[in-house]
């Protein structure tokens, strides 16, 4: 199936240090969703898009619905050690409503790792 | 608490040997469905159902089963024509656009 590109594939910055990271897909997207996910546990949604250009945040984290409606980008402001875990960003692509086809397209996911 | 719940969250089993695996959903979603996830590789889908006594196959859905009886429940079997089920199962429901995951389980074949 097809897959988002998402990058950077892992990062390791010093607490304190603001974070970015961002997917692009072949096709044009009308929803975009940023998890978040622990090891071992399951991914828990943090942030989703629904318009091009629309920003939204949630605490320190803000992510964007980029205006081709082919990319999206979540920043982390001020980073601290429970930011630790793998990032994933999920989309839907356009011309499947969302009552006729739910299903999600994923990126492989961000590994961030913070130095206390 | 309204949510997903996933059981057992370890589960052994010996090669050749199907085994089924427990997910339980009371947040009224129409929707589930059932992810694999191994390292590096990210989420991969292997069933989903949009309502109940339907189920479609999705990426990865060889030796794989499921059943959709209720509307809470969305069972899966890892049956023994499944090459290599070691991984770490993920069950979901959604709303109309987003998707909420349960803790996951991780079976290891022996």
């Amino acid at each position: 199936g097809q897959q988002l590109n998402q990058s950077p594939q892992s990062m390791f910055i010093q607490e304190g240090e603001d974070v970015s990271m961002n997917c692009t897909s072949s096709s044009i997207f009308n929803t975009w969703l940023w998890y978040k996910q622990d090891p071992g546990e399951g991914p828990v949604l943090l942030i989703a898009l629904y318009k091009a250009g629309e920003l939204t945040s949630n605490g320190r984290l803000t992510a964007q619905f980029g205006i081709t409606r082919k990319d999206s980008f979540l920043n982390i402001s001020a980073s601290i050690p429970s930011d630790v875990g793998i990032y994933f960003c999920a989309g839907r692509e356009m011309g499947f409503r969302a009552g006729n086809n739910r299903k999600l397209i994923w990126g492989l996911g961000t590994s961030l790792a913070v130095n206390p | 608490d309204g949510g997903i719940t996933q059981s057992p969250k370890y589960l052994f089993r010996k090669e050749g040997q199907n085994v089924t695996l427990s997910c339980e959903q009371n947040l009224n979603h129409d929707a589930m469905y059932w992810y694999r996830q191994d390292p590096g590789q990210g989420l991969r889908l292997i069933y989903y159902s949009q309502i109940v006594n339907d189920f479609q196959k999705g990426d990865i859905a060889e030796g794989y089963s499921v059943s959709r009886e209720k509307k809470e429940s969305f069972p899966l079997t890892v049956t023994s024509a499944q090459k290599n089920p070691t991984a770490f199962y993920l069950c979901a429901s959604s709303t109309p656009n987003e998707q909420f995951f349960g803790p996951g389980t991780r079976l290891t074949v022996l």
